[in-house]
């Protein structure tokens, strides 16, 4: 069964200091999105993307993040100089069309741990 | 914000159902219901979603009142496995694809 991979598993950075966290999303998937969950607290919306460009941010994402898709497969979260506070798991999702009102399911990859000293 | 009400926290036997309600009283005549669940801090896993009629999968089945304004979800036969945080999620039309997860129900399957 297709799944949704993301690397690397876990990843300790410093503060101040770029980190790309790596997706691949199910391959005939065309929208993607982050998620992350800071320890004990909820899963938040951070992107999504479609066709190449961003469709919608929360207010966490703000200009320190950015999305690219740079190739074929792969989907990155950049965090272009962490903070303490961007220490969270870091989960990618993909469905293959708009999760809109014809029900399109999302499918979470196993998530990034991230930890900002 | 989440729209939707759910226990945080329910037990069940080991082999018996696990009935898991949600109360989503503003949900809108086209947005659909889906739940998900998350093990421990794996990433969210997919169960069921629907619309107004039952649904049933190879995990769960998926009650919805005749209202719409609430809903069920059973795991028929629970396993120590099934032991997780269950997300029930209405999608607000309005603030697009996103998901909102709340707080969810943990389950706790008891042998």
């Amino acid at each position: 069964e297709p799944e949704v991979t993301q690397t690397p598993s876990h990843q300790v950075t410093q503060m101040g200091q770029e980190v790309i966290l790596r997706c691949v999303p199910i391959s005939n998937h065309l929208y993607f999105y982050w998620y992350r969950q800071i320890l004990g607290q909820k899963v938040e919306f951070l992107v999504s993307f479609y066709n190449n460009e961003i469709s919608e941010k929360s207010e966490i994402f703000d200009d320190q993040f950015s999305v690219e898709r740079p190739d074929g497969s792969n989907f990155t979260l950049k965090i272009r100089s962490t903070k303490l506070e961007d220490s969270a798991m870091y989960f990618c999702a993909s469905s293959q069309m708009a999760s809109g009102g014809r029900g399109e399911t999302q499918y979470f990859g196993p998530g990034t741990r991230l930890l900002v000293l | 914000d989440a729209k939707t009400t759910q226990p945080p926290s329910m037990d069940c036997a080991e082999g018996r159902a696990a009935n898991l309600p949600c109360n989503h009283s503003t949900i809108s005549g086209n947005e659909y219901v889906y739940w998900y669940r998350q093990i421990h801090s794996q990433g969210p896993q997919y169960i069921i979603h629907g619309l107004k009629n039952n649904e049933t999968n190879e995990m769960a089945s998926l009650i919805i009142t005749e209202d719409r304004k609430s809903s069920t979800l059973i795991l028929p036969h629970a396993t120590l496995r099934d032991t997780a945080v269950y997300y029930c999620i209405v999608r607000v039309v309005s603030t697009g694809n996103q998901f909102y997860f709340g707080t969810g129900t943990s389950l706790t399957v008891i042998p």
